[in-house]
């Protein structure tokens, strides 16, 4: 079936350094894709989400782009904080009633 | 408001006990959502609703069971636990309608059966 999936498991960066999360998806008709961030022991929290028809959006600090070419998604932080430490999830929208699909996660550590 | 909040926090059961998780909002959301997450794992979508009254089988419904009799509220059924249900559940919900929208998330529950 279809499914998000992500390259890396774990990323440790230095602190201040910029931190680049990858996944690669395969359903091609979803419409948004969003990135959620999941502190230990709480629920994710939204990020940035993109839709499909832009390859590029901008947040605080963060920037996520999309190609859907290849169909691979990015997630990057500048200037990363010892607080960007997470699981960081990709997911893509699917259509009827907002659902979600998630990816299995990438652990981000930050060294000080 | 308080968002999204689950209750309980943590629960052990034993094989073959049923409980209900209780999910409530009070964002005024249509559209609320049940994931369960495995260890080391993404969300797996268990069941959502689009409004009261209507709710729908996502991924992962086997073994469980849902109502939405009022906006508020989405509990999660679960009739006969088993080991393989042991897991972090994550209640969500949503504006709702047209496109797409934020989801926003419970603080879980972590059930496990033994």
């Amino acid at each position: 079936g279809e499914s998000v999936g992500l390259h890396l498991p774990t990323l440790s960066v230095q602190e201040g350094d910029n931190s680049i999360i990858n996944c690669a998806y395969s359903n091609s008709a979803s419409d948004y894709f969003i990135w959620y961030k999941q502190e230990s022991g709480k629920g994710p929290q939204f990020i940035i989400d993109i839709r499909s028809n832009m390859d590029k959006r901008q947040g605080q600090r963060v920037t996520v782009l999309l190609n859907k070419t290849v169909k691979h998604l990015s997630l990057q932080i500048a200037a990363t904080q010892p607080g960007d430490s997470a699981v960081y999830f990709c997911a893509e929208n699917m259509e009827y009633g907002n659902k979600l699909v998630f990816g299995a996660g990438t652990i981000l550590r930050v060294k000080s | 408001n308080a968002g999204v909040t689950q209750t309980p926090k943590f629960r052990i059961l034993k094989i073959g006990q049923s409980m209900t998780l209780q999910c409530t909002q009070d964002m005024n959301h249509n559209y609320m959502y049940w994931y369960r997450q495995d260890p080391g794992m993404g969300l797996k979508l268990i069941y959502y609703s689009v409004g009261a009254g209507i709710t729908d089988k996502g991924e992962v419904p086997n073994g469980y069971n849902v109502s939405r009799s009022t906006t508020e509220d989405f509990p999660l059924r679960l009739e006969l636990a088993a080991p393989s249900q042991t897991s972090v559940y994550f209640c969500a919900s949503s504006p709702g309608g047209g496109n797409y929208n934020e989801q926003f998330f419970g603080p879980g529950t972590r059930l496990t059966v033994l």
